[in-house]
């Protein structure tokens, strides 16, 4: 089966760093994508993984190991409007979505 | 550029009635559409992919009957749900899938969705 898993939520402290993880489980893979999604808003693309290894862009990362099938996030200098749910997805011939990470940054 | 747009944006409606939901891609051309739905504190859960020129793709699960699709065009897509009921509302949001030669070659293009309450 399609099973694809994620923390449900995360607490982290702003200035910080958090790895927000994922694991997959399915029958194909065409790469992997994490999206940001405020509340009441549709999801905003932050990276695209198709090959093992980090990339990096400005305050986000994406890593990903297809043998552990297996990816994170993570989110450095942690800021106030970076609370919010993290969705990893999955391309095989759809686009499977995770369970969602809801994110709480403090002052 | 690849902008996806959704109206309306959010709709009320009585039980029993129907509500459709417009996705237009502005400045290219889909054949294809993603619709998904979205309970809250949930992830997305594709319903059904539309192509232009044939019938809709259903997921498991989703009713055909109930969730009308139509990709009416190379630029529109329609959702419409029939008879609808509380359990109905939800976050609606359709997506175009990655455009050959469109900047971010591999992502989806979301519409800004669409909330629906049924009374």
């Amino acid at each position: 089966g399609q099973n694809i898993d994620q923390p449900t939520e995360m607490t982290a402290t702003e200035g910080a760093i958090v790895q927000i993880n994922c694991t997959y489980q399915t029958s194909g893979f065409n790469g992997l994508f994490w999206y940001q999604q405020h509340a009441g808003e549709a999801p905003t693309f932050l990276s695209y993984n198709v090959l093992d290894g980090l990339e990096e862009k400005g305050r986000f990362s994406s890593f990903l190991s297809r043998s552990k099938g297996y990816s994170y996030l993570l989110l450095k200098e942690l800021q106030m409007k970076d609370s919010a749910s993290y969705l990893c997805a999955v391309t095989s011939y759809k686009y499977i979505f995770g369970t969602g990470t809801r994110l709480k940054v403090l002052a | 550029g690849a902008v996806v747009s959704q109206h309306p944006s959010w709709v009320i409606c009585k039980s029993g009635t129907s509500v459709k939901i417009e996705c237009r891609s502005l400045d290219f051309q889909a054949t294809t559409m993603f619709w998904y739905r979205q309970f809250p504190k949930q992830s997305l859960m594709l319903m059904a992919t539309s192509n232009e020129g044939s019938k809709a793709t259903y997921e498991q699960g989703v009713e055909k009957d109930k969730f009308l699709i139509n990709h009416a065009s190379l630029t529109l897509s329609t959702l419409t749900v029939t008879s609808a009921h509380p359990e109905d509302s939800s976050f609606y949001i359709c997506s175009a899938p990655p455009v050959p030669g469109l900047a971010g070659a591999n992502e989806q293009f979301f519409g800004p969705g669409t909330r629906l309450t049924v009374l």
